[in-house]
């Protein structure tokens, strides 16, 4: 049963467009969310987070937005740049209890020049 | 700081030889965990620590073991390789609180 589903295998966008990510979850007892960046041969790399106790968390290009009656989250990345194509993982820990994580099986994101 | 390192980077390995993939971190983080990687796949967790002495089984953990006997190390035994565990393994930490967890490079493992 997968708990964390990005459903889009693959995202195309133009350089200077947006990018939109999105992730969504069954598990209620989730509460704090994290999008990871991964290239090729590298491990993946932490880009940003947000609790349930929030619905929009900014930083910089990135900004993650959070629904939790739909259970759904996104990331939006503006404006995209050619660099920013990677695998994007969603993850999500369960309230209380250990730091586990668990994973979506990532969005492949290419930002074409 | 290094950060997570992962040693090796690469190992090939014939049905049912056992090996040990090394994780090691210096930045003194409580939590360190082991994930695999398979095409479509995502991140699986194999096992985890919360602390020294401190193991549990993660969502596929069948075939690897785990021992953390100093907080710096972590490695991840497979005591006889099986093809179905080729894939790409990355170690993680975190301090204690915070969720964010920092990977290391990762280790790519065949199995023949």
């Amino acid at each position: 049963d997968q708990q964390v589903k990005q459903n889009s295998p693959s995202l195309s966008v133009q350089e200077g467009r947006i990018s939109i990510l999105n992730c969504d979850y069954t598990n209620s007892m989730f509460d704090y969310f994290l999008w990871y960046k991964k290239y090729p041969a590298e491990g993946p790399t932490f880009l940003i987070s947000i609790s349930s106790i929030k619905d929009k968390n900014e930083d910089g290009r990135f900004t993650v937005f959070l629904n939790k009656s739909a259970k759904h989250l996104s990331l939006h990345i503006v404006p995209s740049q050619p660099g920013d194509s990677a695998v994007y993982f969603c993850a999500a820990k369960v309230q209380g209890g250990s730091e586990k994580l668990v994973f979506g099986k990532g969005t492949k994101l290419t930002v074409n020049p | 700081n290094a950060g997570v390192t992962q040693t090796p980077k690469f190992q090939v390995l014939k049905t049912g030889q056992s090996m040990t993939l090394q994780c090691a971190q210096d930045m003194n983080h409580e939590y360190m965990s082991w994930y695999r990687q398979d095409p479509g796949m995502g991140l699986r967790l194999i096992h985890y620590s919360v602390g020294a002495g401190i193991t549990d089984q993660g969502e596929v953990p069948n075939g690897y073991n785990v021992s953390r006997s100093t907080t710096e190390d972590f490695p991840l035994r497979l005591l006889s390789a099986a093809p179905s565990q080729t894939s790409v393994y990355f170690c993680a930490s975190s301090p204690r609180g915070v969720h964010e967890q920092f990977f290391g490079p990762g280790t790519r493992l065949t199995v023949l």
